[in-house]
């Protein structure tokens, strides 16, 4: 069973960087996927932040690709992201998830998901 | 940006058929998958590819996709359908979600 599970501050102050970690069992790093972060702020829809392969393909949103950064580290079963220069907008649920390649791209497994409060 | 557009809620009784329509520009040229999310929990795919319900989901979820429109069914819909249904695609290298229906069984 693919399981995964978000870590991270849960308060992050204004203009700095939100960091978040995510760790995945039952499911190998490396095995074609794409891992992603998805955001939800408080009483509103989905957002997509972005993909990583562990060839190191990326894709990220649009209107987020300036401040993100995702890495993975295989050996640890573990990808990451970076949000820098934060604000309100920010505050979200976070959640990571596995996600297939292709034009068929798609979740299939999600973490619970942590909540990131931005807040001075 | 790619948009897809979706009713906000939609209300059906225990037992009848829930129809969740999400429209996109030329929507049937591209691959929509399904989530469920229900009051604090994650979102679950409930199909994906247009019509296909991944292991454990109920065969009463189906999922259509023809012109501009694509189209979750609940068949026999059951008190714990009840959630937030979003659909989602790939387009020009980034995930897109629609903006969620609230679907409320009574």
């Amino acid at each position: 069973q693919v399981q995964l599970q978000e870590s991270g501050p849960g308060l992050v102050k204004p203009s700095e960087t939100l960091s978040l970690t995510c760790v995945v069992s039952g499911s190998s790093i490396g095995s074609g996927y794409y891992w992603g972060w998805i955001r939800q702020p408080p009483g509103k829809g989905l957002e997509w932040v972005g993909s990583m392969s562990y060839s190191g393909s990326t894709y990220y949103s649009p209107s987020l690709k300036s401040r993100v950064t995702l890495s993975l580290d295989t050996s640890r079963r573990q990808f990451s992201l970076r949000l820098k220069s934060v604000t309100a907008a920010d505050t979200a649920v976070y959640y990571c998830a596995r996600v297939s390649d292709g034009s068929g791209s798609h979740a299939d497994y999600w973490g619970q998901g942590t909540l990131v409060t931005v807040s001075p | 940006s790619y948009d897809l557009t979706q009713t906000p809620s939609l209300s059906v009784s225990p037992g009848q058929t829930a129809s969740i329509a999400c429209s996109g520009d030329k929507l049937w040229n591209k691959y929509v998958s399904w989530y469920q999310q229900r009051p604090g929990q994650s979102p679950l795919l409930v199909i994906y590819q247009d019509t296909k319900r991944p292991s454990g989901i109920p065969e009463r979820f189906s999922g259509s996709n023809s012109g501009n429109t694509a189209t979750l069914t609940i068949s026999g819909t059951q008190a714990m359908d009840e959630g937030d249904f979003y659909c989602q695609v790939w387009d020009s290298n980034t995930v897109v979600f629609g903006g969620g229906t609230k679907l409320t069984v009574l």
